[in-house]
């Protein structure tokens, strides 16, 4: 069975500091990972995805995961934290073909000014 | 990117009421889509697949005469939640898959329903 984990509840950072969430996986074949960010009662909004191709995968808001297949992780990571990059952070990975997605536990992002 | 509309955002009702909420995909067609609950700071747990004709697939453990979802178009599938009880108060998120079952398919998500039963 495909699973993902987030092992980080809370991650807090300073503003300008370079932050990172934590995801590790577990599949079977190929993985398909996603990063998703929720904000406060609203619905998820994509960052970025790993299908194949360069292990460095860049995304929306300058956001970027590294994908290690030795370590089974991808990493969600962003040199300069902002205040408005606080949210609730997911990382997913695909199950079976078309867009059914199981989630990590969700990692709450807080930037601090 | 492709648009999903969740609607209603919010809704309070009466125990023993039914809800309808409404998943739309704007500008592409959905053959499957799916229902997602969500507690407060807590993962988003799959409730079932909705298929564009057909009986929707229920994940273990979900009440399918409680949760009926009618996926009655290529653009929309509803969630019903029938007879509600304060337990099922919670955030329902629902997502449409663009592609088709290839490997560049993404999912794009509604904006979610926050369900209070009171």
């Amino acid at each position: 069975a495909q699973s993902v984990a987030q092992p980080e509840d809370q991650v807090n950072v300073a503003e300008g500091n370079p932050l990172t969430v934590k995801c590790t996986y577990s599949v079977s074949g190929n993985p398909y990972l996603f990063w998703y960010v929720q904000y406060p009662n609203r619905g998820l909004q994509f960052l970025l995805k790993y299908i194949t191709g360069d292990n460095l995968v860049k995304g929306s808001y300058g956001f970027e995961a590294e994908f290690n297949k030795s370590q089974t992780s991808f990493h969600l990571k962003k040199p300069s934290a902002l205040v408005s990059d606080s949210a609730l952070y997911f990382c997913a990975v695909r199950d079976g073909r078309g867009g059914k997605l199981i989630f990590g536990q969700g990692t709450e992002l807080s930037v601090k000014p | 990117g492709a648009v999903v509309s969740q609607h209603p955002s919010w809704v309070i009702c009466k125990s023993g009421t039914s809800v309808k909420i409404e998943c739309r995909s704007l500008d592409f067609q959905a053959t499957t889509m799916f229902w997602y609950r969500q507690f407060p700071k807590q993962s988003l747990m799959l409730m079932a697949t909705s298929n564009e004709g057909s009986k929707a697939t229920y994940e273990q453990g979900v009440e399918k005469d409680k949760f009926l979802i009618n996926h009655a178009s290529l653009t929309l599938s509803t969630l019903t939640v029938t007879s509600a009880h304060p337990e099922d108060s919670s955030f329902y998120i629902c997502s449409a898959p663009k592609g088709g079952e290839g490997r560049n398919t993404e999912a794009f998500f509604g904006q979610g329903t926050r369900l209070t039963v009171v």
